[in-house]
């Protein structure tokens, strides 16, 4: 079945650093590819996606780039505010309509002001 | 909007217990529903997933069972607890057809001891 690898398992930044999370995925079935973040004590929750057929995707400080061939996916977050510590998850999900996902361990991100 | 609740928030079990955990969805129709488990540490596992009302796929054996009895409602049991099933277990939705955000309930925090 899938595997979904992420790069690195923690990171500790100071407040207005950039960080770079990888993630890496084995079924070239897959099609797409959600992130969430966890803040502690707080719920899962979405925070950008990428389809297949896109190549990258940006939303405010957010910017994930997608290479098909390489199955690769890296999710690079620009000026860190304390607020963004969290658990990063990258996911990958087949293109059903099971909604089944595959998650990776997960980044911890600590962002120090 | 769209809310999600679970219960109960959080439970200290015996070992060879039974258990029962609920997840209940308002204001979304005929969603996908989800039941994944988190480790303490932070990897997530989706256990199953259920696209209509009486349909159950599981997606990994851990001797536990998911039943959907109503349309908004997702029901993880067990009639034998085990030392490994202590962990966080969250609830999510989406809508209908698989490759969309998922949306995740605030978890049961369960210790077996």
């Amino acid at each position: 079945g899938e595997q979904v690898e992420q790069l690195p398992s923690s990171l500790i930044v100071q407040e207005g650093a950039s960080v770079l999370i990888n993630c890496s995925y084995t079924d070239s079935a897959s099609v797409y590819f959600p992130w969430y973040k966890q803040e502690p004590g707080k719920r899962l929750q979405f925070i950008i996606d990428i389809r297949s057929n896109m190549e990258r995707k940006q939303t405010q400080r957010l910017t994930l780039l997608f290479d098909k061939k390489t199955k690769h996916l890296s999710l690079h977050i620009t000026a860190t505010q304390p607020g963004d510590s969290a658990i990063y998850f990258c996911s990958a999900s087949l293109n059903t309509n099971t909604g089944k996902l595959t998650f990776g361990d997960g980044t911890v991100l600590t962002v120090k002001p | 909007a769209q809310t999600i609740h679970q219960w109960p928030v959080a439970e200290i079990k015996a070992v060879g217990s039974p258990l029962s955990l609920g997840c209940t969805i308002k204001g979304k129709s005929s969603p996908n529903l989800y039941w994944y488990w988190q480790a303490t540490g932070g990897t997530l596992q989706q256990l199953f997933y259920s696209i209509t009302v009486g349909q159950v796929e599981s997606v990994v054996q851990l001797n536990l069972s998911a039943s959907r009895p109503k349309d908004d409602q997702f029901i993880l049991s067990t009639e034998k607890l085990l030392l490994s099933h202590s962990g966080f277990y969250l609830c999510a939705w989406s809508p209908r057809g698989g490759t969309y955000e998922q949306y995740f309930g605030p978890g049961t925090r369960l210790t077996v001891l």
